[in-house]
């Protein structure tokens, strides 16, 4: 398997403008998370899936910020409008969920708003 | 109080030596616990994990958890300027059932 699969790798938009964010689990794992990494706040849960399903988005900073997993090999994270604040690397990660498993993680996205 | 916290660092130890890295948790549910590593610019990768009272060992890392003071460490003998990065602490909560990550202890081993 190739690992969690992220895109882009990084992103410059400018502020206002709609971003996207691309993520494909490991084959077979049933949750998938999405992380914000900042110096200031270190890694952030966002939001969480468990078979397709948002169990948890208390992280989302606000409404600003939407995730979707139409099924289990996809997932999209998107910010509109997007403010420079929002400038961070996100993690997409995946596994079995288990108490006892690890979390996978994709390379990142590096976004910059300016 | 923060869910998971850990000493932001950096921990700066001469090469050789042992780096002790420490985490503390909030919810007595938690189940399973973490440690991942991150190198600049790079996504965390996992490099043991726990869920038993006690000491785990794998090479010259050693993982402890202490349950009843809410507290797991990790041990790195014989530091390597290779072993610095970021390590970060990762808790499995059955009560929120979700993987929570402390900030990161940022370890600097110099030659």
């Amino acid at each position: 398997d190739a690992g969690v699969i992220q895109s882009p790798r990084h992103e410059v938009t400018e502020m206002g403008q709609e971003v996207t964010l691309r993520c494909k689990p490991i084959s077979g794992h049933n949750s998938l998370f999405w992380y914000r990494q900042t110096m200031m706040r270190g890694l952030e849960l966002l939001i969480y899936f468990n078979n397709n399903v948002p169990i948890d988005d208390s992280g989302m900073p606000e409404d600003r910020f939407s995730a979707k997993m139409p099924n289990a090999s996809f997932s999209t994270l998107k910010i509109q409008p997007s403010e420079p604040r929002d400038s961070a690397v996100y993690f997409c990660a995946s596994s079995l969920m288990e108490w006892n498993t690890e979390a996978f993680f994709g390379q990142g996205t590096r976004l910059t708003v300016v | 109080q923060k869910e998971v916290e850990q000493n932001s660092g950096p921990l700066s130890v001469p090469e050789g030596a042992i780096a002790s890295l420490n985490c503390t948790y909030s919810d007595r549910g938690s189940q399973s616990f973490f440690w991942y590593r991150q190198y600049s610019g790079k996504s965390p990768e996992l490099i043991m994990f726990i869920y038993s009272n006690g000491d785990k060992e794998d090479g010259r890392f050693t993982a402890q958890l202490n349950k009843a003071s809410q507290y797991v460490s990790l041990l790195i003998r014989d530091s390597q300027p290779s072993d610095s990065a970021t390590y970060l602490c990762a808790v499995f909560s059955g009560g929120y059932n979700k993987l929570i990550f402390g900030a990161g202890t940022r370890l600097a081993v110099h030659p």
